[in-house]
Protein backbone atom coordinates (compact mmCIF):
# COMPACT_ATOMS: atom_id res chain seq x y z
CA UNK A 1 0.00 0.00 0.00
CA UNK A 2 1.41 3.52 -0.75
CA UNK A 3 1.84 5.24 2.47
CA UNK A 4 2.70 8.64 0.99
CA UNK A 5 0.59 9.04 -2.17
CA UNK A 6 0.93 12.36 -4.95
CA UNK A 7 -2.41 12.75 -6.47
CA UNK A 8 -1.18 14.67 -9.23
CA UNK A 9 1.42 13.43 -12.06
CA UNK A 10 1.49 16.46 -13.51
CA UNK A 11 1.08 20.36 -12.67
CA UNK A 12 1.65 23.48 -15.18
CA UNK A 13 2.00 26.95 -14.00
CA UNK A 14 2.86 30.31 -15.53
CA UNK A 15 6.41 32.14 -14.63
CA UNK A 16 6.17 34.63 -11.68
CA UNK A 17 2.82 32.58 -10.30
CA UNK A 18 2.59 30.26 -7.22
CA UNK A 19 3.02 27.11 -7.62
CA UNK A 20 1.37 24.40 -5.58
CA UNK A 21 2.48 20.68 -5.00
CA UNK A 22 0.28 18.28 -2.19
CA UNK A 23 0.95 15.18 -0.66
CA UNK A 24 -0.62 12.86 0.89
CA UNK A 25 0.06 10.50 4.04
CA UNK A 26 -1.06 7.47 5.78
CA UNK A 27 0.85 6.85 8.48
CA UNK A 28 0.83 8.45 11.34
CA UNK A 29 3.81 7.75 12.69
CA UNK A 30 4.94 9.93 10.03
CA UNK A 31 7.10 12.38 12.01
CA UNK A 32 9.45 14.31 9.48
CA UNK A 33 8.34 14.97 6.03
CA UNK A 34 10.68 16.28 3.11
CA UNK A 35 10.80 17.79 -0.55
CA UNK A 36 13.19 16.33 -2.92
CA UNK A 37 13.67 18.11 -6.81
CA UNK A 38 14.90 16.09 -9.83
CA UNK A 39 16.14 16.98 -13.29
CA UNK A 40 16.26 14.54 -15.95
CA UNK A 41 19.23 12.08 -15.93
CA UNK A 42 20.28 12.95 -12.61
CA UNK A 43 19.49 12.02 -9.29
CA UNK A 44 17.14 13.75 -6.54
CA UNK A 45 18.19 16.52 -4.47
CA UNK A 46 17.01 17.54 -1.26
CA UNK A 47 14.78 20.63 -1.28
CA UNK A 48 13.34 21.55 1.75
CA UNK A 49 11.83 19.77 4.92
CA UNK A 50 9.66 19.78 8.22
CA UNK A 51 9.43 18.12 11.34
CA UNK A 52 6.04 16.87 12.30
CA UNK A 53 6.20 19.57 15.75
CA UNK A 54 5.70 22.37 13.56
CA UNK A 55 3.07 23.04 11.27
CA UNK A 56 5.44 25.64 8.43
CA UNK A 57 8.60 25.76 7.10
CA UNK A 58 10.33 28.39 4.88
CA UNK A 59 13.27 28.61 2.53
CA UNK A 60 13.63 31.47 0.55
CA UNK A 61 10.99 30.84 -2.12
CA UNK A 62 9.84 27.65 -0.93
CA UNK A 63 7.77 26.85 1.94
CA UNK A 64 6.62 23.87 3.28
CA UNK A 65 3.04 23.14 5.05
CA UNK A 66 2.21 20.44 7.65
CA UNK A 67 -1.27 19.86 8.43
CA UNK A 68 -0.97 16.87 10.90
CA UNK A 69 -4.90 16.34 11.36
CA UNK A 70 -5.55 16.34 7.58
CA UNK A 71 -2.35 14.06 6.92
CA UNK A 72 -1.07 16.54 4.13
CA UNK A 73 1.46 18.29 3.45
CA UNK A 74 2.33 21.11 0.71
CA UNK A 75 4.89 22.82 -1.46
CA UNK A 76 4.77 25.99 -2.36
CA UNK A 77 7.02 28.01 -4.59
CA UNK A 78 6.32 31.77 -5.02
CA UNK A 79 7.55 32.84 -7.95
CA UNK A 80 7.83 29.79 -9.63
CA UNK A 81 10.61 30.06 -12.23
CA UNK A 82 11.40 28.01 -15.11
CA UNK A 83 14.20 26.58 -13.35
CA UNK A 84 11.63 24.64 -11.17
CA UNK A 85 11.01 22.42 -13.77
CA UNK A 86 11.91 19.62 -12.64
CA UNK A 87 9.85 16.19 -11.11
CA UNK A 88 9.29 17.02 -6.93
CA UNK A 89 8.85 14.25 -4.76
CA UNK A 90 7.32 14.52 -0.93
CA UNK A 91 9.06 11.87 1.43
CA UNK A 92 8.33 10.87 5.22
CA UNK A 93 10.02 9.09 7.64
CA UNK A 94 9.11 7.45 11.27
CA UNK A 95 11.65 7.18 14.24
CA UNK A 96 10.93 3.40 14.55
CA UNK A 97 11.74 2.81 10.74
CA UNK A 98 15.88 4.25 11.39
CA UNK A 99 16.49 6.55 8.61
CA UNK A 100 14.40 4.61 5.79
CA UNK A 101 12.56 7.22 3.73
CA UNK A 102 9.26 6.36 2.01
CA UNK A 103 8.43 8.38 -1.08
CA UNK A 104 5.57 9.59 -3.08
CA UNK A 105 5.07 8.80 -6.68
CA UNK A 106 6.26 12.17 -7.78
CA UNK A 107 5.01 15.84 -9.61
CA UNK A 108 6.10 17.31 -12.80
CA UNK A 109 5.92 20.07 -12.42
CA UNK A 110 6.25 22.36 -15.54
CA UNK A 111 6.74 26.51 -15.07
CA UNK A 112 6.25 28.37 -18.59
CA UNK A 113 7.79 31.66 -19.21
CA UNK B 1 29.24 15.71 -7.34
CA UNK B 2 28.75 15.46 -3.84
CA UNK B 3 31.06 12.28 -3.17
CA UNK B 4 28.70 9.46 -4.39
CA UNK B 5 29.49 8.08 -7.60
CA UNK B 6 27.30 5.28 -9.62
CA UNK B 7 28.40 2.81 -11.76
CA UNK B 8 27.28 1.62 -15.14
CA UNK B 9 25.53 4.69 -15.80
CA UNK B 10 24.04 2.97 -18.35
CA UNK B 11 23.52 -0.85 -18.83
CA UNK B 12 21.76 -3.16 -21.29
CA UNK B 13 21.49 -6.89 -20.73
CA UNK B 14 19.75 -9.96 -21.20
CA UNK B 15 17.05 -11.72 -19.58
CA UNK B 16 18.14 -14.32 -16.85
CA UNK B 17 21.65 -12.88 -16.65
CA UNK B 18 23.00 -11.41 -13.23
CA UNK B 19 23.99 -7.69 -13.06
CA UNK B 20 25.81 -6.18 -10.17
CA UNK B 21 25.87 -2.01 -9.76
CA UNK B 22 28.20 -0.39 -7.64
CA UNK B 23 27.95 2.97 -5.55
CA UNK B 24 31.11 4.20 -4.47
CA UNK B 25 30.80 6.86 -1.21
CA UNK B 26 33.36 9.18 -0.66
CA UNK B 27 31.79 10.64 2.78
CA UNK B 28 32.42 7.85 4.87
CA UNK B 29 28.81 7.60 5.57
CA UNK B 30 27.06 4.71 7.89
CA UNK B 31 24.05 4.63 5.50
CA UNK B 32 23.46 3.25 2.04
CA UNK B 33 20.17 3.24 0.41
CA UNK B 34 19.34 1.48 -2.87
CA UNK B 35 15.95 2.88 -4.88
CA UNK B 36 14.46 2.21 -7.65
CA UNK B 37 12.37 4.85 -9.96
CA UNK B 38 9.48 3.77 -12.25
CA UNK B 39 6.75 5.59 -13.57
CA UNK B 40 3.98 6.06 -11.41
CA UNK B 41 5.92 4.40 -8.43
CA UNK B 42 7.65 7.18 -7.60
CA UNK B 43 11.29 6.07 -5.73
CA UNK B 44 10.89 2.52 -3.95
CA UNK B 45 13.85 1.54 -1.57
CA UNK B 46 15.14 -1.80 -2.25
CA UNK B 47 17.73 -2.55 0.18
CA UNK B 48 19.69 -0.76 2.84
CA UNK B 49 23.22 -0.75 4.58
CA UNK B 50 23.73 0.75 8.27
CA UNK B 51 27.21 -0.41 8.44
CA UNK B 52 29.83 -2.63 6.65
CA UNK B 53 27.92 -6.15 6.10
CA UNK B 54 25.26 -5.00 7.66
CA UNK B 55 21.92 -4.94 5.60
CA UNK B 56 17.92 -5.22 5.20
CA UNK B 57 15.76 -5.36 3.11
CA UNK B 58 13.76 -2.73 1.78
CA UNK B 59 9.85 -2.85 0.35
CA UNK B 60 10.88 -4.44 -3.43
CA UNK B 61 13.57 -6.20 -2.16
CA UNK B 62 12.73 -9.67 -4.33
CA UNK B 63 14.91 -10.87 -6.87
CA UNK B 64 17.88 -8.61 -5.57
CA UNK B 65 20.61 -8.99 -2.98
CA UNK B 66 23.14 -6.64 -1.24
CA UNK B 67 26.75 -6.44 -0.18
CA UNK B 68 28.92 -3.78 1.85
CA UNK B 69 32.43 -5.33 2.31
CA UNK B 70 33.79 -1.53 2.94
CA UNK B 71 31.99 1.16 4.22
CA UNK B 72 32.56 3.00 0.71
CA UNK B 73 31.09 0.86 -1.45
CA UNK B 74 27.65 -0.97 -1.99
CA UNK B 75 26.74 -3.23 -4.51
CA UNK B 76 23.42 -3.84 -5.78
CA UNK B 77 23.30 -7.83 -7.10
CA UNK B 78 19.64 -8.80 -9.66
CA UNK B 79 20.59 -12.78 -9.42
CA UNK B 80 18.77 -13.46 -12.78
CA UNK B 81 17.64 -10.32 -14.65
CA UNK B 82 14.24 -9.66 -15.73
CA UNK B 83 12.39 -7.46 -17.92
CA UNK B 84 10.45 -6.10 -14.73
CA UNK B 85 13.86 -5.35 -13.47
CA UNK B 86 14.03 -2.53 -16.07
CA UNK B 87 14.43 0.57 -14.50
CA UNK B 88 16.64 3.72 -12.94
CA UNK B 89 18.24 2.56 -10.07
CA UNK B 90 19.91 5.26 -7.44
CA UNK B 91 21.55 4.85 -4.74
CA UNK B 92 22.10 7.68 -1.69
CA UNK B 93 23.58 8.25 1.50
CA UNK B 94 22.44 10.05 4.68
CA UNK B 95 20.46 9.30 7.97
CA UNK B 96 17.97 11.19 10.19
CA UNK B 97 20.68 12.77 12.02
CA UNK B 98 21.56 14.76 9.30
CA UNK B 99 17.73 15.35 8.98
CA UNK B 100 17.21 13.50 5.84
CA UNK B 101 19.17 15.73 4.10
CA UNK B 102 20.26 12.24 1.31
CA UNK B 103 22.82 12.68 -1.15
CA UNK B 104 21.94 10.75 -4.15
CA UNK B 105 23.86 9.15 -6.89
CA UNK B 106 23.16 10.14 -10.88
CA UNK B 107 21.41 6.57 -11.63
CA UNK B 108 21.86 3.69 -13.74
CA UNK B 109 19.66 3.64 -16.19
CA UNK B 110 19.23 -0.61 -16.63
CA UNK B 111 17.27 -2.01 -19.59
CA UNK B 112 16.88 -5.88 -19.52
CA UNK B 113 15.90 -7.37 -23.05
Amino acid sequence: DQQVKQNSPSLSVQEGRISILNCDYTNSMFDYFLWYKKYPAEGPTFLISISSIKDKNEDGRFTVFLNKSAKHLSLHIVPSQPGDSAVYFCAASEETSGSRLTFGEGTQLTVNP
Amino acid sequence: DAGITQSPRHKVTETGTPVTLRCHQTENHRYMYWYRQDPGHGLRLIHYSYGVKDTDKGEVSDGYSVSRSKTEDFLLTLESATSSQTSVYFCAIGDRATNYGYTFGSGTRLTVV
